[in-house]
């Protein structure tokens, strides 16, 4: 149990372009889920939270009008990354909360190419 | 805000050998997580530690959480080929978000 999908698994895309990226829950629902932005052999660093029903809450330095999130329903939040840049291009991961417990599942991530 | 350190960034050892890695964070936790990302892969859940002092066990791999729950640590003995990837701790406050160690990347060679 507790399978995230995350689509699409690699993008690349001219500068300018917007890029939706979706994050599913599978086999379970998610009120939270997390949007993380992985470098090259580097951590994992949190971008937002994502509640279902609500505003996201971006992390300091994270420009919101810059990387949207939806979180519509209950198994579905989607980043967009808008009019992407070069300096864009990284790792992009979901994760989810499953049920009461703190564990956070991961997506198989998504890798952002801009040109 | 939290700050959470993992040490070393970096480790190559032989198989066989053992390897341990090191979390320690700025502020109690009020859980712990470890994570293992294979190159190229995503992070998958190893563990999660909440009590003070608690150790746990999963086959080679052995967890413990500090007495001030500050501190944390991973040990694989007898590593394998297979234990290759990034391993990270991830320090929860309470509040349900967690916050990343910089990874320990392991690299075993046969």
């Amino acid at each position: 149990g507790a399978v995230v999908s995350q689509h699409p698994s690699r993008v690349i895309c001219k500068s300018g372009t917007s890029v939706k990226i979706e994050c599913r829950s599978l086999d379970f629902q998610a009120t939270t889920m997390f949007w993380y932005r992985q470098f090259p052999k580097q951590s994992l660093m949190l971008m937002a939270t994502s509640n279902e029903g609500s505003k996201a809450t971006y992390e300091q330095g994270v420009e919101k009008d810059k990387f949207l999130i939806n979180h519509a329903s209950l198994t579905l939040s989607t980043l967009t990354v808008t009019s992407a840049h070069p300096e864009d291009s990284s790792f992009y991961i979901c994760s989810a909360l499953a049920g009461s417990s703190n564990i956070q599942y991961f997506g198989a991530g998504t890798r952002l190419s801009v040109l | 805000g939290q700050q959470v350190m993992q040490i070393p960034q970096y480790q190559h050892v032989q198989e066989g050998e053992d390897f341990t890695t090191y979390c320690n964070s700025s502020t109690t936790l009020s859980n712990i997580q470890w994570y293992k990302q294979r190159p190229g892969g995503h992070p998958v859940f190893l563990i999660q530690l909440v009590k003070s002092g608690e150790v746990k066990k999963q086959k080679r791999l052995t967890f413990q959480f500090g007495e001030a729950k500050k501190n944390s640590s991973l040990h694989i003995t007898a590593t394998q080929t297979t234990d290759v990837g990034t391993y990270f701790c991830a320090g929860d406050s309470g509040y349900s978000t967690l916050t990343f160690g910089k990874g320990t990347m392991l690299l075993v060679s046969p």
